[in-house]
This record gives structure tokens, sequence and C-alpha cells, in this order.
């Protein structure tokens, strides 16, 4: 298995350009998520889901829009990137159980804009 | 809403000490507390978590206690060795599969 897969590693854009990270799990986890992670603000939830064809938001989720078209895939569009959406993306995915709350974490995309 | 207080932002110490580090949180409905540790570069992973209804767990070197009274929560490691430099984050859960973490915690182990 691959766990959480993420496309692309590093990308560099221009303000105002736009591009999706793709996430791909093979766990046949239900819910998925999307952070960014900033120096020293730890890890902020953007947007999420609970299944295919759901989504909802997140704490951060103002100049992202996400899909989830199918269900071991969670896309992240930025329609114009921005400077202050340089970060690095980290995309999750965990099985909804009682018991077990883990979630499993993506390698990362580093994403600047410039 | 939901949040977490996590001190100190770094911390260092002699290889074989101890090391504690301390979280907080508001949300009296929060009863899941994972601890994911990230090396420099790589992705965050899980190292040991906690449910309400548990007040400590130790897994070797590594343990979580818990006080739901002051709503607090700490991980200890014991015997540090060099390879437990990283940056350590606490979170909490309050039943929707949707995590709070802290801001994280960075510790050096000196050789």
């Amino acid at each position: 298995n691959a766990g959480v897969t993420q496309t692309p590693k590093f990308r560099v854009l221009k303000t105002g350009q736009s591009m999706t990270l793709l996430c791909a799990q093979d766990m046949n986890h239900e819910y998925m998520y999307w952070y960014r992670q900033d120096p020293g603000m730890g890890l902020r939830l953007i947007h999420y889901s609970v299944g295919e064809g759901t989504t909802a938001k997140g704490e951060v989720p103002d100049g992202y829009n996400v899909s989830r078209l199918k269900k071991q895939n969670f896309l992240l569009g930025l329609e114009s990137a921005a400077p202050s959406q340089t970060s690095v993306y980290f995309c999750a995915s965990t099985q909804t159980s009682p018991f077990y709350n883990e979630q499993f974490f993506g390698p990362g995309t580093r994403l600047t804009v410039l | 809403g939901e949040n977490v207080e996590q001190h100190p932002s770094t911390l260092s110490v002699q290889e074989g000490d101890s090391a504690v580090i301390k979280c907080t949180y508001s949300d009296s409905a929060s009863n899941y507390f994972p601890w994911y540790k990230q090396e420099l570069g790589k992705r965050p992973q899980l190292i040991i978590d906690i449910r309400s209804n548990v007040g400590e767990k130790k897994d070797q070197r590594i343990a979580v206690t818990l006080n739901k009274t002051a709503k607090h929560f700490s991980l200890h490691i014991t015997e540090t060795q060099p390879e437990d430099s990283a940056v350590y984050f606490c979170a909490e859960e309050a039943g929707s599969y949707q995590l709070t973490f802290g801001k994280g915690t960075k510790l050096s182990v000196i050789p």
C-alpha cells in the first residue's frame, strides 16, 4: 500500500496563477483533509471531506476550493494564487471508527507564490 | 471554537534526560488527544494517543497523561536519544474526526 500520496512535491507559482494539488489514498478511508503548515503556526485545517461527493470548510478556507469526486482522491485548488498562500500543504485521511482516529499524512507539497 | 495551547515552543535537553511537553485545551467535549512527531522535511506521524476515559498511557519511552478536570495533557519522553529530535504537535478532537493542533514544540536532544 502506498498510503497517502500527494502531487506535486514542489511548485512555484506567480501571483494570480492557478493550480490544483492532488491527494490520493489507497486505504479506503472515508475522511480526507487538507492542511497548511506555516512556521510557528502548526497545522491548520483548510477544507475536509466526510465522504465521496462531500466537502466542508475548515479553519482557513479562504482562497481555496476542493473537490472529492472519487473516494480515494481529494483535490485542493487555488484559483488565483497569492504570496500569503506560500506554505507547505499536507493531505491526510482517516477511517471513521470510534476506537481508531489516526490521521495518516501525505509527504507534503511545498508551494511558493512569487 | 476549539483552541490548543502548547508549551514550550522550543526545548533542549541532554541525551538521556527526560522531556515534557504540555498542552491545554478549551473544549470540554474533547475526547481524543493524539501526539504527532514531525522530523525535518517529513510528514507528521502519530506516536501516541489517549482517550478521555484514560488518565495515562505508555509506550516504551513515551507516555501521555491527561487531566480532564484541568483540561491539559502532556507528553513525556524518558531517556531521550538524538533521534528524538523533531517537532512534536499535540492535538485534540471533540468527536467530529477533526483535529485541532497546537503550534508545535521543537525538541533538540544534545549528544
